[in-house]
Protein backbone atom coordinates (compact mmCIF):
# COMPACT_ATOMS: atom_id res chain seq x y z
CA UNK A 1 0.00 0.00 0.00
CA UNK A 2 1.62 3.32 -1.28
CA UNK A 3 1.55 5.86 1.53
CA UNK A 4 2.88 8.52 -0.72
CA UNK A 5 1.81 8.78 -4.42
CA UNK A 6 2.61 10.91 -7.71
CA UNK A 7 -0.48 9.96 -9.67
CA UNK A 8 1.36 11.65 -13.15
CA UNK A 9 4.17 10.09 -13.90
CA UNK A 10 5.20 12.91 -16.11
CA UNK A 11 4.58 16.23 -17.33
CA UNK A 12 5.27 18.37 -20.56
CA UNK A 13 5.32 22.35 -20.22
CA UNK A 14 6.63 25.01 -22.30
CA UNK A 15 9.76 27.14 -20.86
CA UNK A 16 8.52 30.23 -19.44
CA UNK A 17 5.07 28.78 -17.97
CA UNK A 18 3.95 27.14 -14.74
CA UNK A 19 4.70 23.71 -13.90
CA UNK A 20 2.18 21.89 -11.36
CA UNK A 21 3.35 18.70 -9.63
CA UNK A 22 1.29 17.19 -7.61
CA UNK A 23 1.10 14.52 -4.72
CA UNK A 24 -1.11 12.62 -2.46
CA UNK A 25 -0.70 10.63 1.17
CA UNK A 26 -2.28 8.42 3.19
CA UNK A 27 -0.31 8.74 6.79
CA UNK A 28 -1.70 11.02 8.74
CA UNK A 29 1.29 10.34 11.17
CA UNK A 30 3.05 12.48 8.09
CA UNK A 31 4.42 16.02 9.29
CA UNK A 32 7.01 17.04 7.11
CA UNK A 33 7.17 16.75 3.67
CA UNK A 34 10.07 17.26 1.07
CA UNK A 35 10.36 17.73 -3.09
CA UNK A 36 13.37 16.18 -4.06
CA UNK A 37 14.96 16.34 -7.87
CA UNK A 38 16.70 13.70 -9.43
CA UNK A 39 19.14 13.95 -12.86
CA UNK A 40 20.13 10.45 -14.81
CA UNK A 41 23.08 8.76 -12.77
CA UNK A 42 22.39 11.17 -9.80
CA UNK A 43 21.17 10.90 -6.73
CA UNK A 44 17.73 12.45 -5.74
CA UNK A 45 19.07 16.32 -5.08
CA UNK A 46 16.99 18.16 -2.09
CA UNK A 47 14.59 20.99 -3.39
CA UNK A 48 12.09 22.26 -1.26
CA UNK A 49 10.46 21.11 2.02
CA UNK A 50 7.33 22.32 4.49
CA UNK A 51 6.13 21.36 7.94
CA UNK A 52 2.88 20.59 8.39
CA UNK A 53 1.88 23.78 10.77
CA UNK A 54 2.29 25.42 7.50
CA UNK A 55 0.25 25.53 4.16
CA UNK A 56 2.87 26.81 2.12
CA UNK A 57 6.87 27.63 1.73
CA UNK A 58 8.48 29.51 -0.96
CA UNK A 59 12.05 29.33 -2.55
CA UNK A 60 13.22 31.32 -5.72
CA UNK A 61 11.07 30.21 -8.27
CA UNK A 62 9.77 26.83 -6.02
CA UNK A 63 7.09 27.19 -4.06
CA UNK A 64 5.33 23.96 -2.21
CA UNK A 65 1.27 23.75 -0.79
CA UNK A 66 0.35 21.76 1.98
CA UNK A 67 -3.47 20.91 1.81
CA UNK A 68 -3.46 18.61 5.20
CA UNK A 69 -7.21 18.47 5.56
CA UNK A 70 -6.88 17.05 1.96
CA UNK A 71 -3.44 15.62 2.39
CA UNK A 72 -2.36 16.45 -0.91
CA UNK A 73 0.57 18.93 -1.76
CA UNK A 74 1.95 20.36 -4.60
CA UNK A 75 5.21 22.34 -6.62
CA UNK A 76 5.14 24.78 -8.55
CA UNK A 77 7.71 26.11 -10.70
CA UNK A 78 7.49 29.22 -12.09
CA UNK A 79 9.00 30.24 -14.25
CA UNK A 80 10.08 26.91 -15.71
CA UNK A 81 13.32 26.51 -17.28
CA UNK A 82 14.47 23.69 -19.79
CA UNK A 83 17.46 22.88 -16.80
CA UNK A 84 14.42 22.51 -14.44
CA UNK A 85 13.60 19.06 -16.96
CA UNK A 86 14.48 15.95 -14.04
CA UNK A 87 12.37 13.23 -12.21
CA UNK A 88 10.99 14.83 -8.54
CA UNK A 89 10.00 13.08 -6.31
CA UNK A 90 7.85 14.00 -3.16
CA UNK A 91 8.53 12.76 0.70
CA UNK A 92 7.36 12.09 3.69
CA UNK A 93 8.44 12.03 7.00
CA UNK A 94 6.88 11.61 10.40
CA UNK A 95 5.66 9.29 12.86
CA UNK A 96 7.77 6.28 13.99
CA UNK A 97 10.93 7.46 12.46
CA UNK A 98 12.59 10.01 10.22
CA UNK A 99 13.36 7.99 7.43
CA UNK A 100 11.75 9.14 3.97
CA UNK A 101 8.63 7.68 2.18
CA UNK A 102 8.82 8.75 -1.04
CA UNK A 103 6.24 9.03 -4.23
CA UNK A 104 7.06 7.24 -7.52
CA UNK A 105 8.65 10.20 -9.07
CA UNK A 106 6.72 12.95 -11.64
CA UNK A 107 8.99 13.14 -15.00
CA UNK A 108 8.94 16.77 -15.87
CA UNK A 109 10.21 17.92 -19.61
CA UNK A 110 10.51 21.93 -19.72
CA UNK A 111 10.58 22.34 -23.55
CA UNK A 112 12.23 25.70 -25.08
CA UNK B 1 32.86 20.62 0.30
CA UNK B 2 32.56 16.56 -0.77
CA UNK B 3 29.43 15.61 -1.17
CA UNK B 4 28.06 11.52 -0.03
CA UNK B 5 30.20 8.88 -2.21
CA UNK B 6 29.50 5.60 -2.77
CA UNK B 7 31.39 2.65 -4.40
CA UNK B 8 31.07 1.09 -6.88
CA UNK B 9 28.70 3.17 -9.40
CA UNK B 10 28.25 -0.17 -10.81
CA UNK B 11 28.07 -3.60 -9.81
CA UNK B 12 27.23 -6.84 -12.08
CA UNK B 13 26.55 -10.04 -10.43
CA UNK B 14 26.25 -13.63 -11.08
CA UNK B 15 22.98 -15.26 -8.91
CA UNK B 16 24.28 -16.00 -5.57
CA UNK B 17 26.96 -14.13 -5.09
CA UNK B 18 27.85 -12.14 -2.24
CA UNK B 19 28.04 -8.04 -2.77
CA UNK B 20 29.38 -4.94 -0.25
CA UNK B 21 28.37 -1.45 -1.11
CA UNK B 22 30.02 1.19 0.09
CA UNK B 23 29.14 4.39 1.05
CA UNK B 24 31.20 7.50 2.91
CA UNK B 25 29.06 10.29 4.05
CA UNK B 26 29.44 14.06 4.68
CA UNK B 27 32.19 13.89 7.22
CA UNK B 28 30.53 14.87 10.63
CA UNK B 29 26.98 13.31 9.68
CA UNK B 30 25.25 11.80 12.51
CA UNK B 31 22.60 9.90 10.63
CA UNK B 32 23.33 7.39 7.61
CA UNK B 33 20.52 6.08 5.40
CA UNK B 34 20.15 3.33 2.95
CA UNK B 35 16.79 3.30 0.47
CA UNK B 36 16.66 0.81 -2.43
CA UNK B 37 15.41 1.89 -5.79
CA UNK B 38 13.42 -0.37 -8.11
CA UNK B 39 13.54 0.55 -11.84
CA UNK B 40 10.82 3.26 -12.56
CA UNK B 41 9.97 3.19 -9.05
CA UNK B 42 11.02 5.74 -5.63
CA UNK B 43 13.22 5.38 -2.91
CA UNK B 44 12.39 2.73 -0.46
CA UNK B 45 13.78 2.88 3.12
CA UNK B 46 16.22 -0.24 4.24
CA UNK B 47 18.05 0.50 7.33
CA UNK B 48 19.01 3.60 9.75
CA UNK B 49 21.99 4.59 11.49
CA UNK B 50 22.96 7.35 13.91
CA UNK B 51 26.47 7.39 14.32
CA UNK B 52 27.95 3.54 14.87
CA UNK B 53 24.49 2.30 16.41
CA UNK B 54 21.59 0.55 13.86
CA UNK B 55 18.64 1.95 15.04
CA UNK B 56 16.21 0.97 12.70
CA UNK B 57 16.09 -2.40 10.18
CA UNK B 58 12.37 -2.49 9.15
CA UNK B 59 12.99 -1.81 5.55
CA UNK B 60 15.61 -4.74 5.20
CA UNK B 61 13.78 -7.39 2.71
CA UNK B 62 15.06 -10.13 3.93
CA UNK B 63 17.93 -11.53 6.22
CA UNK B 64 20.57 -11.71 3.36
CA UNK B 65 20.45 -8.16 3.47
CA UNK B 66 23.06 -6.59 6.23
CA UNK B 67 24.53 -3.12 6.66
CA UNK B 68 27.18 -1.80 8.90
CA UNK B 69 28.50 1.56 10.41
CA UNK B 70 31.38 0.04 12.90
CA UNK B 71 33.33 3.39 13.54
CA UNK B 72 29.84 5.78 13.06
CA UNK B 73 31.24 6.89 9.55
CA UNK B 74 31.89 4.65 6.78
CA UNK B 75 28.82 2.10 5.68
CA UNK B 76 28.39 -0.94 4.25
CA UNK B 77 25.83 -3.15 2.74
CA UNK B 78 26.08 -6.42 2.21
CA UNK B 79 23.79 -8.44 -0.12
CA UNK B 80 24.24 -12.40 0.55
CA UNK B 81 23.34 -15.10 -1.99
CA UNK B 82 22.09 -12.14 -4.76
CA UNK B 83 18.53 -13.43 -6.44
CA UNK B 84 17.33 -11.25 -9.39
CA UNK B 85 14.64 -9.58 -7.25
CA UNK B 86 17.64 -7.48 -5.79
CA UNK B 87 18.87 -5.58 -9.00
CA UNK B 88 18.23 -1.96 -8.31
CA UNK B 89 19.96 1.34 -7.53
CA UNK B 90 20.95 1.65 -3.68
CA UNK B 91 21.33 5.04 -3.04
CA UNK B 92 22.68 6.11 0.81
CA UNK B 93 21.74 9.37 2.32
CA UNK B 94 23.40 11.61 5.31
CA UNK B 95 22.33 14.38 7.60
CA UNK B 96 23.85 16.44 10.43
CA UNK B 97 21.64 15.31 12.93
CA UNK B 98 18.65 13.11 13.67
CA UNK B 99 15.97 15.38 13.83
CA UNK B 100 13.24 14.72 10.91
CA UNK B 101 13.32 18.19 9.19
CA UNK B 102 17.45 17.47 9.49
CA UNK B 103 18.18 17.43 4.78
CA UNK B 104 19.04 14.10 3.70
CA UNK B 105 22.36 14.22 1.34
CA UNK B 106 22.10 11.39 -1.22
CA UNK B 107 24.99 9.99 -2.94
CA UNK B 108 24.85 9.00 -6.54
CA UNK B 109 23.71 5.33 -5.61
CA UNK B 110 25.38 1.81 -6.58
CA UNK B 111 23.16 0.17 -9.57
CA UNK B 112 23.16 -3.43 -8.62
CA UNK B 113 22.67 -6.30 -11.52
CA UNK B 114 22.11 -9.23 -10.86
CA UNK B 115 22.19 -11.92 -13.77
Amino acid sequence: DQQVKQNSPSLSVQEGRISILNCDYTNSMFDYFLWYKKYPAEGPTFLISISSIKDKNEDGRFTVFLNKSAKHLSLHIVPSQPGDSAVYFCAASGGTGNMLTFGGGTRLMVKP
Amino acid sequence: GAGVSQSPRYKVAKRGQDVALRCDPISGHVSLFWYQQALGQGPEFLTYFQNEAQLDKSGLPSDRFFAERPEGSVSTLKIQRTQQEDSAVYLCASSLASGITDTQYFGPGTRLTVL
